[in-house]
This record gives structure tokens, sequence and C-alpha cells, in this order.
């Protein structure tokens, strides 16, 4: 049972250039989030999923987009990398949105130079 | 605004030596309130979910109590593998885009 998988792990890209994250999971959960995790700050929502087929933002969502066209599959992109979005990403998904913990993935951490 | 705030920023343990991680929190109409475990270079990993003042919940050496304000995780007679960085979250009303992540508390168990 491999939970939450993110691909890639690490990744450096330069400013101006796009990429996207990938998130699946094999719990058959309904909710998926994405979250940026920085030094001297608690994890943030980016966006998240209550669906196949839905996606909403959530705290942080400038200079990201995302995409839920599979159940198990929860994409997140950057368009146009900035230097502030150096972080480490996480993706976590839940069988139901409140009050259910979260099962993350491994993260991936990203460097934009 | 939600607030989160976890001390100490980082404890240091002989193993053995029990001791009590703090969760303070601000907010209105608390849904429910998590711990998570967070090892280097992973993922968080979800520990308990506290719902109401009063309530407590155990897991191996690791207890969290709740209160109105806070939470306390205590553990005891720690191992070196408890050593992680423990993450304390709450949520509001208005659903999953509610919970809010305190900075969490790096905790070293010594052998």
């Amino acid at each position: 049972n491999a939970g939450v998988t993110q691909t890639p792990k690490f990744r450096v890209l330069k400013t101006g250039q796009s990429m996207t994250l990938l998130c699946a999971q094999d719990m058959n959960h309904e909710y998926m989030y994405w979250y940026r995790q920085d030094p001297g700050m608690g994890l943030r929502l980016i966006h998240y999923s209550v669906g196949e087929g839905t996606t909403a933002k959530g705290e942080v969502p400038d200079g990201y987009n995302v995409s839920r066209l599979k159940k198990q599959n929860f994409l997140l992109g950057l368009e146009s990398a900035a230097p502030s979005q150096t972080s480490v990403y996480f993706c976590a998904s839940s069988y139901t949105g409140e009050l259910y913990g979260y099962t993350f993935g491994s993260g991936t951490r990203l460097t934009v130079v | 605004e939600d607030q989160v705030t976890q001390s100490p920023e980082a404890l240091r343990l002989q193993e053995g030596e029990s001791s009590s991680l703090n969760c303070s929190y601000t907010v209105s109409g608390l849904r429910g309130l998590f711990w998570y475990r967070q090892d280097p270079g992973k993922g968080p990993e979800f520990l308990f979910t506290l719902y109401s003042a009063g309530e407590e919940k155990e897991k191996e050496r690791l207890k969290a109590t709740l209160t109105k304000k806070e939470s306390f995780l205590h553990i005891t007679a720690p191992k070196p593998e408890d050593s992680a960085t423990y993450l304390c979250a709450v949520q509001a009303p208005g659903g999953y885009q509610k919970v809010t992540f305190g900075i969490g508390t790096k905790l070293q168990v010594i052998p």
C-alpha cells in the first residue's frame, strides 16, 4: 500500500520556467490537498479538491494551478516560477474533509533560481 | 485570524526523561485539534484528533490532551526513535480549508 506518492522529489527551476508536480494516492480518498512548508512557517494550503473534477483555492493560491482529472491524481502546476516559490511542497489526502487526519506524501523540494 | 503557537521550538531530552509539548491556539469554534509527527525529509504522519476539552488520546509513549485554550502532547519515557518534529493543527468551522498548522516542536531524544 503506497499511500500518497509525489514526483519528483527534488527539482531546480530557473525563474520563469514552468513545471508540474504530480501526486497520486491509492486509498480511494475523495479529498486531496497541496501544501507548502517554509522555514519558520506552518504548512500553508495552496489548493484543494473535494472530488474528481473539482478544485478550490486555499490560503496561498497565487502563481499555482491545479487539476484533478482522475480521483487518484492531483496535479500542481507552476506556470512561471518565481524565487518566492522555493519551498517544500506536500500533497495530502483524506477520506473525508473534516476532522479526519490527512495522509501526506514525502514531499517535493523545489528551488527556483 | 486563527493562530497556533507551539512551544518550545526545540526540546532535547535524555532517553527515559518524560516531558510535554505545548500547543496553544486561538480559534473561534474549534472543530478539532490534530497532532502530527514529521521526520526529517518526510511528510507529516497523523497521530491524533481531539474534538473537545477534556478529551485524551494515547498511542504508545504519547498522550495528547485538550483544554479550551491549549493541547499538550505528553511523552513518557521517550526513546531515540521518538526524535522528530511534532506539529499541531486546528480546524475552525468552515471546512477543510480552515486548518491552521503550527510551526512545530523539534524533539531530540539522546541515548
